[in-house]
């Protein structure tokens, strides 16, 4: 089976930068995505990682080590709207594609 | 492009009555996903469809659980007895095939109370 660790919960101060980590085990590892969620809203797509590195997406960068099974979600310049929940996804294969969320990390930004 | 359609958006039921769940993905995805998502949780996969066919429906509580994707697009998730802890949000969600797809577009979901 999948499983992702997150921490559960970051602050962090608006204008600086965040890192929230995420861990995972799986079989048939294809790539790790980052999702953000807002309270009561849906999950929104922010960026994905096939292959080993860093992908910078404005504001957003997240990086992966296949190696390590691991990877991050980096946040510059950190805005009030940031506050959110953050969820790390495995993307496995095995004859079809299958999306396995972590347990979320809440950030709230404080200014 | 239209987004993932789900309704209705709340709904609050007692234990025991039964509840059903709808789903119209974007056009052309061939892949839907129903989730489950309790407060303070990341979503739980359910179910997983591709186009008409279940590819995935190992954690979906078949006693209670069943879900149908009419013609490969429109899906709908039902419960029937409902109990207490089934209270969440359901998140419908579709993606399109192949090696490079990355996301999964989600819809709004639909939030279920079961007192």
């Amino acid at each position: 089976g999948q499983s992702l660790e997150q921490p559960s919960e970051v602050t962090a101060v608006e204008g600086a930068i965040v890192q929230i980590n995420c861990t995972y085990q799986t079989s048939g590892f294809y790539g790790l995505s980052w999702y953000q969620q807002h309270d009561g809203g849906a999950p929104t797509f922010l960026s994905y990682n096939a292959l080993d590195g860093l992908e910078e997406t404005g504001r957003f960068s997240s990086f992966l080590s296949r190696s390590d099974s691991y990877g991050y979600l980096l946040l510059q310049e950190l805005q009030m709207k940031d506050s959110a929940s953050y969820f790390c996804a495995v993307r496995s294969s095995g004859g079809y594609q299958k999306v396995t969320f972590g347990t979320g990390t809440k950030l709230q930004v404080i200014p | 492009e239209a987004g993932v359609a789900q309704s209705p958006r709340y709904k609050i039921i007692e234990k025991r009555q039964s509840v059903a769940f709808w789903c119209n993905p974007i056009s052309g995805h061939a892949t839907l996903y129903w989730y489950q998502q309790i407060l303070g949780q990341g979503p739980k996969l359910l179910i997983q469809f591709q186009n008409n066919g279940v590819v995935d429906d190992s954690q979906l509580p078949k006693d209670r659980f069943s879900a149908e994707r009419l013609k490969g697009v429109d899906s709908t998730l039902k419960i029937q007895p409902a109990k207490l802890e089934d209270s969440a949000v359901y998140l419908c969600a579709s993606s399109p095939l192949g090696d490079r797809v990355s996301e999964a577009f989600f819809g709004q979901g639909t939030r279920l109370t079961v007192v």
